[in-house]
């Protein structure tokens, strides 16, 4: 089956720095979307990519749908103390299941 | 956007009884899923609810043990039959629309 490989696994930074996460697949992808996941909550969508080379930014948050369509990443800019949580990539096969697969998650921690 | 609620959205259970999980969604969709989330892990798909028919299951997940429900495209339940303490998990209904995919808050299941 798909594999999403996240990375990093948990990050540590300083409030108003930048971060960076990515995933990568062994499989091709039609879309790919962005969750964030807070402390008993259900993930929400950040961000959803439709196409190859799309770049889409949602406030201090900017995502990349890879060209190879085997890779996307997520940046945050100026991170503030609630951007604290586990960010989840998933990226979507075409055709009628069009069944989600997750990636392994970011754990965010942000430092005051 | 659709916008889903879980309900109960905790419990405590003792083993060997079962637990039947309501999903509702606010807006007629094309597809709803059920989702088990282990502490500190990513989302495994349980199984897809088809209105009016059977669930299809992922590998590792029988009728049995999880049946589900979707009478209508707004509403979906789910069972986790038997339960024994290896079913203490976070179970999350998902829906897709024409779009996207979202999550409900999730449904917190503890098995004593």
């Amino acid at each position: 089956g798909q594999q999403l490989n996240q990375s990093p696994q948990s990050m540590f930074i300083q409030e108003g720095e930048d971060v960076s996460m990515n995933c990568t697949s062994s499989s091709i992808f039609n879309t790919w979307l962005w969750y964030k996941q807070d402390p008993g909550e259900g993930p929400v969508l950040l961000i959803a990519l439709y196409k190859a080379g799309e770049l889409t930014s949602n406030g201090r948050l900017t995502a990349q749908f890879g060209i190879t369509r085997k890779d996307s990443f997520l940046n945050i800019s100026a991170s503030i103390p609630s951007d604290v949580g586990i960010y989840f990539c998933a990226g979507q096969l075409g055709g009628s299941a069009r069944q989600l697969t997750f990636g392994s998650g970011t754990q965010l921690t942000v430092l005051p | 956007s659709a916008v889903i609620s879980q309900k109960p959205s905790r419990d405590i259970c003792q083993r060997g009884t079962s637990l039947t999980i309501q999903c509702q969604v606010d807006s007629q969709v094309t597809m709803m899923f059920w989702y088990r989330q282990q502490p500190g892990q990513s989302l495994t798909l349980i199984a897809t609810a088809n209105q009016g028919s059977e669930a299809t299951y992922e590998s590792g997940f029988v009728i049995d043990k999880f049946p589900i429900s979707r009478p209508n495209l707004t509403f979906s339940t789910l069972t986790v039959s038997n339960m024994s303490p290896e079913d203490s998990s976070i179970y999350l209904c998902s829906a897709r629309d024409q779009e996207t995919q979202y999550f409900g808050p999730g449904t917190r299941l503890l098995v004593l």
